[in-house]
């Protein structure tokens, strides 16, 4: 089942370490989402990438927070310094490249969840 | 800017009841509508969407959502629950205007069918 994977599944961290989330899309996927859910709360979108460039980072706190998309290998979210606050489960999703993508949903993975000690 | 309204956080409903879960959206131009389902330490689970056309679309595990354009809604319905139906609902909006094409997804509808 070639879906969306990421890893790790759960991390921990203590604050002010540093935080790696990975993301793999689907076979064939080109677009790279990341969402954060807080305890209790819905998704909020983060940031947009295609392969090589950021597309809409619209949602990605100013400081401490980066992501990447290579050429070769998966999108990583990487998060510098962290606090507690940063404490939730991080979902990435994928879909297609081309207008096809605009009728087509994103396909999550089961999202890495990061505790921050 | 676009933007979804889950106006329940909890739906509680009998084994065998109809359900429904409530959504309502705000964009600029004609909405893309989405449902995906989210069980414990999972990731979100597509169910259905509306693009264009019939306005009551049909998805998966026989749930069912009806587009109300002048209502500016989108209501997730079930004729009959199941106890494994109990999960945590999303409706996400696509604004066609956006051309990074994500989802903005309302604060979730927490089903709970009892036996």
């Amino acid at each position: 089942n070639a879906g969306v994977m990421q890893n790790p599944r759960h991390l921990v961290r203590r604050r002010g370490q540093e935080a790696r989330l990975r993301c793999s899309p689907m076979k064939g996927h080109s677009h790279v989402y990341w969402y954060r859910q807080l305890p209790e709360e819905g998704l909020k979108f983060m940031v947009y990438l295609q392969k090589e460039n950021i597309i809409d980072e619209s949602g990605m706190p100013k400081e401490r927070f980066s992501a990447e998309f290579p050429k070769e290998g998966p999108s990583i979210l990487r998060i510098q310094q962290v606090v507690r606050g940063d404490s939730a489960a991080y979902f990435c999703a994928s879909s297609p490249s081309g207008r096809s993508s605009y009728n087509s949903p994103l396909h999550f993975g089961n999202g890495t969840r990061l505790t921050v000690t | 800017a676009q933007s979804v309204a889950q106006p329940e956080d909890q739906v509680n409903v009998a084994e065998g009841n109809p359900l429904t879960v409530k959504c309502t959206y705000s964009v600029s131009g004609n909405p893309y509508l989405f449902w995906y389902v989210q069980y414990p330490n999972r990731g979100l689970q597509f169910l259905l969407k509306y693009i264009t056309g019939d306005n009551l679309v049909k998805g998966s595990y026989g749930f069912e959502a009806e587009f109300n354009k002048s209502q500016t809604s989108f209501h997730l319905k079930k004729p009959s629950a199941l106890v494994s139906d109990s999960a945590l609902y999303f409706c996400a909006v696509r604004d066609p205007m956006d051309s990074s094409y994500k989802l903005i997804f309302g604060s979730g509808t927490r089903l709970l069918v009892r036996p």
